[in-house]
């Protein structure tokens, strides 16, 4: 069954600090894995996009890792800011169809506190 | 273009009443997609058009759900005797057909559906 799964499903942390986001996934044929951050009542907008030849993405502040191997993505967030406040959702998009599915996580729900 | 655009914001409604939403995709985009999202759960794949034609559909669309996209620009979104159950954010994106690994794959803001 293609499934992404994220942890934690929440995380607090303090301005200024950094912060791992976990993102595993079992999905066949793989095409390239994204992630978003979508503030609340928004919808979500990209921040990186990985095929399965690249195993680093920046934007940034944001930094996302790919290990096609293990099948795990992270995204590390540097000098986290108060407007990083938001859920982040980890998506695999497959690689086969007439459109690419995308497959999302649920999302981890950040929240930074001053 | 300002990126996918989605009206109304929010929707308030009874719940038996019927309600529409309406996308507006990023004009170069003939693909388009409605994915349903509640709350601490990512997107749910609704149902994906490619120009007017509507290409697939989810089981999570029920009877009482229906998508045009009729000249395959903007599409509209109807639920018929709304439950509370419906209540969610609905969520529009568009893509270019030609683009095999998504890279343009953009989301609109949405539309929070309530149901009293």
């Amino acid at each position: 069954k293609n499934q992404v799964e994220q942890s934690p499903q929440s995380l607090i942390i303090l301005e200024g600090k950094n912060c791992t986001l976990q993102c595993n996934y079992t999905v066949s044929p793989f095409s390239n894995l994204r992630w978003y951050k979508q503030d609340t009542g928004r919808g979500p907008v990209s921040l990186t996009i990985m095929t399965f030849s690249e195993n680093t993405k920046s934007n940034g502040r944001y930094t996302a890792t790919l290990d096609a191997d293990t099948k795990q993505s992270s995204l590390h967030i540097t000098a986290s800011q108060l407007s990083d406040s938001a859920s982040y959702i980890c998506v695999v998009s497959l690689g086969s169809g007439g459109y690419n599915k995308l497959i999302f996580g649920a999302g981890t729900r950040l929240a930074v506190h001053p | 273009d300002t990126g996918v655009s989605q009206n109304p914001r929010h929707k308030i409604t009874k719940r038996g009443q019927n309600v529409t939403f309406r996308c507006d995709p990023i004009s170069e985009h003939n693909r388009l997609y409605w994915y349903r999202q509640t709350l601490g759960q990512g997107p749910e794949f609704l149902t994906y058009f490619q120009n007017e034609a509507q290409l697939e559909k989810s089981r999570l669309l029920s009877d009482r759900f229906s998508a045009e996209r009729p000249k395959g620009s903007f599409s509209t979104l109807e639920i018929q005797r709304t439950e509370q159950g419906d209540s969610a954010m609905y969520l529009c994106a568009s893509s270019v057909g030609t683009d095999r690994s998504n890279y343009g794959y953009t989301f609109g803001s949405g539309t929070r559906l309530t149901v009293v």
